[in-house]
C-alpha cells in the first residue's frame, strides 16, 4: 500500500491553523497512525485508529479520515510542533509511510 | 521505559552487521518489536517486525532474504542480521515498540516507544 502525504513543506504562523493530508492507494479503514519527528530526534506517536489522540498527546492535534483519505490537523500551531509529520498504515503488511510533511513557523 | 540500539556502523557493501535492542522498564515478552530506518536526509521507512515469542514476522521487500529479525525474551533483546549489505542500506535504525491499541472494540498497531536509533553506513 502506498502512503502519499501532501504537502511534503509548509510554512505558516504561530497560531494558525494547519492541516496535513495522506491518501492511501487502497481502503485501510481506520488503521493509520501519525507520528511526529522533531528534528534530530526519534518519532513520536500522536494519534492512532485515524482520529485517537495517544495519552499525552496535546489536544491541539487531531486526526480525521477513514478508507483512503486522512488529515492531521494542528488547530493552533505552536513553536515546539516544528517537526516532520508521517502517517503509519497498518492495515497490512509491510506497514508503509507517507514520505513526510516538514512544519516551519514563519 | 527504555530502548537502547547498538550495532551500527561502517561496512563494506556485500559484508554483514548485527544490529540489537535492549528493552528495560516493561515485560519485553508481551510485545511485538519493529525495526524501523532513516537515510540520511529521507523519511521513515518500516523494515520488519516480530511477534511477541518471535514465532511469526514480516519484511519489508527490500531486506526480505537478507535480513532476519529476531528477539531473546529471557536478555529483553532485539535483534536485526543483515546479510549482504548495499549501499542503500545505510541509514539510522531504530527500535520501537509495538502496542496493541484498543479502540471501539477494535485493536490497532501502534509504536508508542522509541529508541534513539544505531547509524549503518554501507561505504566501499
Amino acid at each position: 500500500i502506498q502512503m502519499t502525504q501532501s504537502p511534503s513543506s509548509l510554512s505558516a504562523f504561530v497560531g494558525d491553523r494547519v492541516t496535513i493530508t495522506c491518501r492511501a492507494s487502497q481502503g485501510i479503514r481506520i488503521d493509520l497512525g501519525w507520528y511526529q519527528q522533531r528534528p534530530g530526534k526519534a518519532p513520536k506517536l500522536l494519534i492512532y485508529a485515524a482520529s485517537k489522540l495517544q495519552s499525552g498527546v496535546p489536544s491541539r492535534f487531531s486526526g480525521s479520515g477513514s478508507g483512503t483519505y486522512f488529515t492531521l490537523t494542528i488547530s493552533s500551531l505552536q513553536p515546539e510542533d516544528i517537526a516532520t509529520y508521517y502517517c503509519l498504515q497498518d492495515f497490512n503488511y509491510p506497514r508503509t509511510f507517507g514520505q513526510g510533511t516538514k512544519v516551519e513557523i514563519k | 521505559v527504555e530502548l537502547v540500539e547498538s550495532g551500527g556502523g561502517l561496512v563494506h557493501p556485500g559484508t554483514s552487521l548485527r544490529l540489537s535492542c535492549a528493552a528495560s522498564g516493561f515485560t519485553f515478552s508481551d510485545y511485538w518489536m519493529t525495526w524501523v530506518r532513516q537515510a540520511p536526509g529521507k523519511g521513515l521507512e518500516w523494515v520488519a517486525n516480530i511477534k511477541e515469542d518471535g514465532g511469526r514476522f514480516s519484511y519489508v521487500d527490500s531486506v526480505e532474504g537478507r535480513f532476519t529479525i529476531s528477539r531473546d525474551n529471557a536478555k529483553n533483546s532485539l535483534y536485526l542480521q543483515m546479510n549482504s549489505l548495499r549501499a542503500e542500506d545505510t541509514a539510522l535504525y531504530y527500535c520501537a515498540r509495538d502496542l496493541n491499541a484498543e479502540y471501539n472494540n477494535d485493536w490497532y498497531d501502534t509504536n508508542d516507544v522509541w529508541g534513539q536509533g544505531t547509524m549503518v553506513i554501507v561505504s566501499s
